[in-house]
């Protein structure tokens, strides 16, 4: 099946500053790549997604990159904000597989 | 719609008993995921449901773990006997359209077998 590792596991940044979250993915024919966002207590909540046919999308403060050839793809938080502090889960999905496989998660801090 | 329901939100309960989690998922999604969460090993799907019928149940760790949907608004996940190491949050997720369209999560229920 298909397996995500996901870096770093902790990150700190500065109000204001950017975030990046890095994963790689083992299955070369995974094409859906959502990310998830959960806030202490809460459930995950998808923030973006990005499709095996695309190398970029952005919304607002947040984008993701996809690197297909190197199978990694990155998700990008600008100019954080203290609501911006939570658990980021990257996943991958195989089209005949249904299933999402989720990273280990990063727990983002943004400092004030 | 109100969401993925799920209940019990907690539950606290001893080693060797029942345990019964409910979901009701969206109305019109045909896929239906059991997930568990733990600080060690993360989100893990369990099992998961197209148009009622069970498809992949690779994740369910042991054989007292059981998952049913008796039809498309209602499953169930049982653990019996519950061990202490069952302790986690279970969530329930549904989506249309695996890959393509969003798959949306329940509150979950935080399980502890003390």
């Amino acid at each position: 099946g298909e397996n995500v590792e996901q870096h770093p596991s902790t990150l700190s940044v500065q109000e204001g500053d950017s975030a990046v979250i890095k994963c790689t993915y083992s299955d070369s024919a995974s094409n859906y790549f959502p990310w998830y966002k959960q806030e202490l207590g809460k459930r995950p909540q998808l923030i973006i997604d990005i499709r095996s046919n695309v190398g970029e999308k952005k919304d607002q403060r947040i984008a993701v990159t996809l690197n297909k050839t190197a199978k990694h793809f990155s998700l990008h938080i600008t100019e954080t904000q203290p609501e911006d502090s939570a658990v980021y889960f990257c996943a991958a999905s195989i089209p005949s597989d249904y299933k999402l496989s989720f990273g280990a998660g990063t727990t983002v801090t943004v400092r004030a | 719609d109100a969401g993925v329901i799920q209940s019990p939100r907690h539950e606290v309960t001893e080693m060797g008993q029942e345990v019964t989690l409910r979901c009701k998922p969206i109305s019109g999604h045909d896929y239906l995921f059991w997930y568990r969460q733990t600080m060690m090993r993360g989100l893990e799907l369990l099992i998961y449901f197209n148009n009622n019928v069970p498809i992949d149940d690779s994740g369910m760790p042991e054989d007292r773990f059981s998952a049913k949907m008796p039809n498309a608004s209602f499953s169930t996940l049982k653990i019996q006997p519950s061990e202490p190491r069952d302790s986690a949050v279970y969530f329930c997720a549904s989506t249309s359209v695996p890959g393509v369209t969003e798959a949306f999560f329940g509150q979950g229920t935080r399980l502890t077998v003390v």
